[in-house]
């Protein structure tokens, strides 16, 4: 079975800093990997996803991770941080079966942006 | 752009209790699924459906549990005899395909609190 492991329940950034969550991965097979952000009181929002070809995916409000198979992870990174990043990130990996994939998710980081 | 709808937003019931949890997915999705986080702890999958039938169901999506898309617009998620541990946010998500690749899109989630 897969699994998805993120470290650090909570990460603490200031203002402008680099922002680097963590997630490694666990897969028998070519995972397909996801970013999910939830802000406070809202739903899962697709940050940016991983299937094939080019490693280094790009998502939206400048976020970008990196699929090192080697290393087996997929860390999520953004260059400079701002107060409106605070949210929850959610690392997933996604089974597929013969008629439908499931999502696996991480434990979560919380993100926190110091002023 | 289109989004997943689910209703309530919040609903308290007694132990013991029936409840119908409400999605409206995006309307040209095929895909359907059901997650459940308990606080604190991580979104965890439920149950897939396409076609009119549960394609995957996970070991906590026991005989109390039961889904239907009884129009052409809405997904329900029923309980039919609410437990304290049901107390959770359910989310609702929906896709094009069920390949592994696939987004789902998760609507902003129903808090249930069993009391």
């Amino acid at each position: 079975a897969q699994s998805v492991t993120q470290l650090g329940s909570h990460v603490s950034v200031s203002e402008g800093a680099l922002v680097l969550l963590r997630c490694n991965y666990s897969s028998s097979v070519p995972p397909y990997l996801f970013w999910y952000v939830q802000y406070p009181n809202q739903g899962l929002q697709l940050l940016l996803k991983y299937t094939t070809g080019a490693t280094l995916v790009k998502g939206i409000n400048g976020f970008e991770a990196e699929f090192k198979k080697s290393e087996t992870s997929f860390h999520l990174t953004k260059p400079s941080a701002h107060m409106s990043d605070a949210a929850e990130y959610f690392c997933a990996v996604s089974e597929w079966y013969s008629s439908a994939s499931k999502i696996i998710f991480g434990s979560g980081t919380r993100l926190s942006i110091r002023p | 752009e289109p989004e997943v709808t689910q209703t309530p937003s919040h609903q308290v019931t007694q132990m013991g209790q029936e409840v119908i949890l409400r999605c409206v997915p995006i309307s040209n999705h095929l895909y359907f699924y059901w997650y459940r986080q308990i606080l604190g702890q991580k979104v965890e999958f439920l149950v897939s459906f396409y076609n009119n039938e549960i394609s995957e169901k996970s070991e906590i999506f026991d005989d109390q549990f039961s889904v239907e898309r009884p129009d052409g617009s809405n997904f329900t998620l029923k309980i039919r005899s609410t437990k304290l541990e049901d107390s959770a946010m359910y989310f609702c998500a929906s896709s094009e395909a069920g390949t592994g690749g696939e987004t789902q899109y998760f609507g902003p989630g129903t808090r249930l609190l069993v009391l």
